[in-house]
């Protein structure tokens, strides 16, 4: 039972637009919510969080959205660039190991 | 600055062999953990530490094994191979002064096949 669902399994956009990657949890208790990137063969990397006493945060090109009614979080990157392909991963927790998502693989286009 | 180093990056293993996937941290983290990466899969948590001589299952621990003996290494143990093992193995570390909110830091990963 996937607590963590990221949808879109990829994800194509032209360089300069606006990317948006959307991710649902089922677990209402779920208080902290990160996004990861990750290259091939690398391992991922922190991307940015937000907590759930906030509804927006904010760096730099990058804005994640949390939705608490909803259980829906969604990362924007604005604007999309060539180095931004990667796969995102959507994670969650509350006083516990994180709860990975699948990822998205983005892929921006020149 | 090596941060979270993982060794080795491949390894194929024969069904039954054993053999141990190290990680080290250099960041003087206290939490460590080891995820697994199925294709097209998110990360799983097998094992996890919360300071030296401290562990606890994850969400996938049958079939390994680790032990945390010091603050900077983790090892992870596959007694018995089985094609089922087959994947990429990523170790993480945390800060020290957090809990579960600090970032994670990932290890460049240990690409595994058992045939």
């Amino acid at each position: 039972d996937q607590q963590v669902k990221q949808n879109s399994p990829s994800l194509s956009v032209q360089e300069g637009r606006i990317s948006i990657l959307n991710c649902d949890y089922t677990n209402s208790m779920f208080d902290y919510f990160l996004w990861y990137k990750k290259y091939p063969a690398e391992g991922p990397t922190f991307l940015i969080s937000i907590s759930s006493i906030k509804d927006k945060n904010e760096d730099g090109r990058f804005t994640v959205f949390l939705n608490k009614s909803a259980k829906h979080l969604s990362l924007h990157i604005v604007p999309s660039q060539p180095g931004d392909s990667a796969v995102y991963f959507c994670a969650a927790m509350r006083n516990t190991p994180l709860v990975f998502g699948k990822g998205t693989r983005l892929s921006v286009i020149a | 600055n090596a941060g979270v180093t993982q060794t080795p990056k491949f390894r194929i293993l024969k069904i039954g062999q054993s053999m141990t996937l190290q990680c080290t941290q250099d960041m003087n983290h206290n939490y460590m953990y080891w995820y697994r990466q199925d294709p097209g899969m998110g990360l799983k948590l097998i094992y996890y530490s919360v300071g030296a001589g401290i562990t606890d299952k994850g969400e996938v621990p049958n079939g390994y094994n680790v032990s945390r003996s010091t603050t900077e290494d983790f090892p992870l143990r596959l007694e018995l191979a089985a094609p089922s093992q087959t994947s990429v193995y990523f170790c993480a570390s945390s800060t020290q002064t957090g809990g579960w909110t600090d970032t994670q830091y990932f290890g460049p990963g240990t690409r595994l096949t058992v045939l």
